[in-house]
């Protein structure tokens, strides 16, 4: 158990719908980062939260977005959805206590949450 | 892309340690060396990570060359629970560069 929570498990929706993924980090992470695995393209790097705010961006489409909330836990919101969006979607987190400067920043990774776009 | 090589597939036998190499040549001096693995489609498990020292926890030991081009992850006494792909990641510390960039790692299937 990393200590790392994901909700739902599964999420099961129709196309042009628009869902919202919940991550809590461990206590006393600041980091939440966001994953997207699908089978053609592999674990792949969305967008990156640090202590509320907005620290990096991978390939996250205009049709997703996060935000991070003053109790560290993050969400995720996809819109618009389409078939290819049905994926693996999992949230690390990271930067305890010491800060991003003062540690390896090392992740940590929840257990998923599976959308499936029917 | 991923900046690191590793094998597609490897095999091990049941109790007996388990050798994954990695090879990560343009590793810049301030990028440590991660390893991760993923069971089924469960969330990647951390596994350990180096700078240029060798380290071993209570999982596996890492042997990093000296040159730090590469580097391989050791699982002493491999069960049949250590099925799974395992991922090489090179990586700053910190910052906004903090995220990991996966390849496509090395499926390792542990025998009886």
């Amino acid at each position: 158990d990393s200590g790392v929570t994901q909700t739902p498990k599964h999420l099961i929706t129709a196309t042009g719908q628009r869902v919202t993924l919940r991550c809590s980090p461990r206590s006393g992470d600041l980091s939440v980062y966001w994953y997207q695995q699908s089978l053609d393209q592999g674990l792949q790097f969305l967008i990156q939260y640090y202590n509320g705010e907005e620290r990096a961006k991978g390939n996250i489409l205009e049709r997703f977005s996060a935000q991070q909330f003053p109790d560290l836990h993050s969400e995720l919101n996809l819109s618009s959805l389409e078939l290819g969006d049905s994926a693996l979607y999992f949230c690390a987190s990271g930067g305890a206590r010491g800060g991003l400067a003062a540690s390896t920043d090392t992740q940590y990774f929840g257990p998923g949450t599976r959308l499936t776009v029917l | 892309d991923a900046k690191t090589t590793q094998p597609p597939s490897m095999d091990c036998a049941e109790g007996r340690a388990a050798n994954l190499p990695c090879n990560h040549s343009t590793i810049s001096g301030n990028e440590y060396v991660y390893w991760y693995r993923q069971i089924h489609s469960q969330g990647p498990q951390y596994i350990i990570h180096g700078l240029k020292n060798n380290e071993t926890n209570e999982m596996a030991s890492l042997i990093i060359t000296e040159d730090r081009k590469s580097s391989t992850l050791i699982l002493p006494h491999a069960t049949l629970r250590d099925t799974a792909v395992y991922y090489c990641i090179v990586r700053r510390y910190g910052g906004s560069q903090g995220n990991l960039i996966f390849g496509k790692g090395t499926k390792l299937s542990v025998k009886p």
